[in-house]
C-alpha cells in the first residue's frame, strides 16, 4: 500500500524567511510525485510533478526536489499569498491512477 | 479555458432530499473524477470515468450515484444521505486518466447534511 507523510503539519513563517516541506513516501514502483497547492474553500491547484530521484523543478518561489524516499519544496523568501495548505501526492505502479495524498502542510507566510 | 465549472458552491440538504452536483469542462479532457474531502484531511477518491465509462468506484455507498453524459459533464447525484456526508465535493478533470496525468480541480461543492 502507497503511504505519504508530509512534515511539519503546520509552519509559521515570517515574510522572506525562507524554509522547506517535507514530503515522505513508500510506493511500489514511483510513477509520479505530485504538488498541489489548495486555498481555503477552494480545489487543489497543481504545481509540480516530479518522475525520478534527482529531479528538480522551480516556479516562482518554490522549487521541488526528489529523491528516492523523499521529496522536498523548497520556499525562498515566501510572501503572504503563499500560505496555504500543501499537498503532495505519489502515483505507484500497482495504484491504478489513484494518487495517495499526504495530510498536507499548512504554512502561514506573517508580513 | 483551463477551468473545471463546479455547481452549486453550497448546498444544505436534509436526510430525505434528493439532489444533484454538477461539473463541467471544456478543455477536451477524457477522464473526469469526483473526490471527497472533509476539512484538514487530503481528498478521497470517489469515482473515476475514463471516456465517459465508470472505471474506478472506491466502493462508495449506493447513496452516491454518478453519472457521465458525455466528455464534458459529470454529475453526482445525492440521495438519502447521512450528516457524515457532509464534506467539500471536488471535481476534476485530466487528459486522459492515464499515469503521469495533471489534475485539474474545480473550487467544489461545500454539501452540508442536517
Amino acid at each position: 500500500e502507497d503511504q505519504v507523510t508530509q512534515s511539519p503539519e503546520a509552519l509559521r513563517l515570517q515574510e522572506g524567511e525562507s524554509s522547506s516541506l517535507n514530503c515522505s513516501y513508500t510506493v511500489s514502483g514511483l510513477r509520479g510525485l505530485f504538488w498541489y497547492r489548495q486555498d481555503p474553500g477552494k480545489g487543489p491547484e497543481f504545481l509540480f510533478t516530479l518522475y525520478s530521484a534527482g529531479e528538480e523543478k522551480e516556479k516562482e518561489r518554490l522549487k521541488a526536489t526528489l529523491t528516492k524516499k523523499e521529496s522536498f519544496l523548497h520556499i525562498t523568501a515566501p510572501k503572504p499569498e503563499d500560505s496555504a495548505t500543501y499537498l503532495c501526492a505519489v502515483e505507484g505502479e500497482t495504484s491504478g491512477s489513484r494518487l495517495t495524498f499526504g495530510e498536507g502542510t499548512q504554512l502561514t507566510v506573517n508580513p | 479555458d483551463t477551468e473545471v465549472t463546479q455547481t452549486p458552491k453550497h448546498l444544505v440538504m436534509g436526510m430525505t432530499n434528493k439532489k444533484s452536483l454538477k461539473c463541467e469542462q471544456h478543455m477536451g479532457h477524457r477522464a473526469m473524477y469526483w473526490y471527497k474531502q472533509k476539512a484538514k484531511k487530503p481528498p478521497e477518491l470517489m469515482f473515476v470515468y475514463s471516456y465517459e465509462k465508470l472505471s474506478i468506484n472506491e466502493s462508495v455507498p449506493s447513496r452516491f450515484s454518478p453519472e457521465c453524459p458525455n466528455s464534458s459533464l459529470l454529475n453526482l447525484h445525492l440521495h438519502a444521505l447521512q450528516p457524515e456526508d457532509s464534506a467539500l465535493y471536488l471535481c476534476a478533470s485530466s487528459q486522459t486518466g492515464q499515469p503521469f496525468d495533471q489534475l485539474f480541480f474545480g473550487s467544489g461543492t461545500q454539501l452540508s447534511v442536517l
